[in-house]
């Protein structure tokens, strides 16, 4: 049980483009998911926390207007990079908090996005 | 506020050598507290957990134990395997802090046949 998935494993796209990765929790539901960077080498640097139905809470220093997050239902939410740039190549990892496991959060495979 | 702290890495261990990864915390509140585990080019897995004081979180072999009068939770194992070798990152959950997860640095575990 608690599996996470995300999709696309990988994505390759031009600059100025937009690129959406989607999260869904497959066996439980989600009221909250969190969105992750990492780079290379380092620990994860959370995004924004996302909660079903409700506008996502970004963290300090993250652009809502390029990271846009929706959560649409108790099973999926997507996060869209707008007008990706370079800088923006990273790993994208989202979690998914279980309604009934309040505390463990349980976490995709990640995304790994380059732009050229 | 919240803070994860590791000991430095890398790590490297010959197979069936004893493990200890050290993870000490703060926190206001009375967190959980968790061990994550990444294999390259994956994402983080659920390695065990503990929500309360003197808890024994335990799972493929690894164990740690929730100490709060040291506030810490050090990750051990009795005999490593090759494929153990990944990144192993400590976290906290504050439920006071929405839950969201304050992560360790992380260390690089390398076990050699």
């Amino acid at each position: 049980g608690a599996v996470v998935s995300q999709h696309p494993s990988r994505v390759i796209c031009k600059s100025g483009t937009s690129v959406k990765i989607e999260c869904r929790s497959l066996d439980f539901q989600a009221t909250t998911m969190f969105w992750y960077r990492q780079f290379p080498k380092q620990s994860l640097m959370l995004m924004a926390t996302s909660n079903e139905g409700s506008k996502a809470t970004y963290e300090q220093g993250v652009e809502k207007d390029k990271f846009l997050i929706n959560h649409a239902s108790l099973t999926l939410s997507t996060l869209t990079v707008t007008s990706a740039h370079p800088e923006d190549s990273s790993f994208y990892i989202c979690s998914a908090r279980d309604r009934s496991e309040q505390e463990t959060q349980y976490f995709g495979p990640g995304t790994r996005l380059l732009v050229l | 506020g919240n803070s994860v702290t590791q000991m430095e890495g890398p790590v490297t261990l010959s197979e069936e050598a004893f493990l200890t990864i050290n993870c000490t915390y703060t926190a206001t509140g009375y967190p959980s507290l968790f061990w994550y585990v990444q294999y390259p080019g994956e994402g983080l897995q659920l390695l065990l957990k503990a929500t309360k004081a003197d808890d024994k979180g335990s799972n493929k072999g690894f164990e740690a134990t929730y100490r709060k009068e040291t506030t810490s939770f050090h990750l051990e194992k009795g005999s490593v395997q090759v494929s153990d070798s990944a990144v192993y990152f400590c976290a906290l959950s504050d439920p006071g802090a929405n839950s969201k997860l304050t992560f360790g640095k992380g260390i690089t575990l390398s076990v050699r046949p």
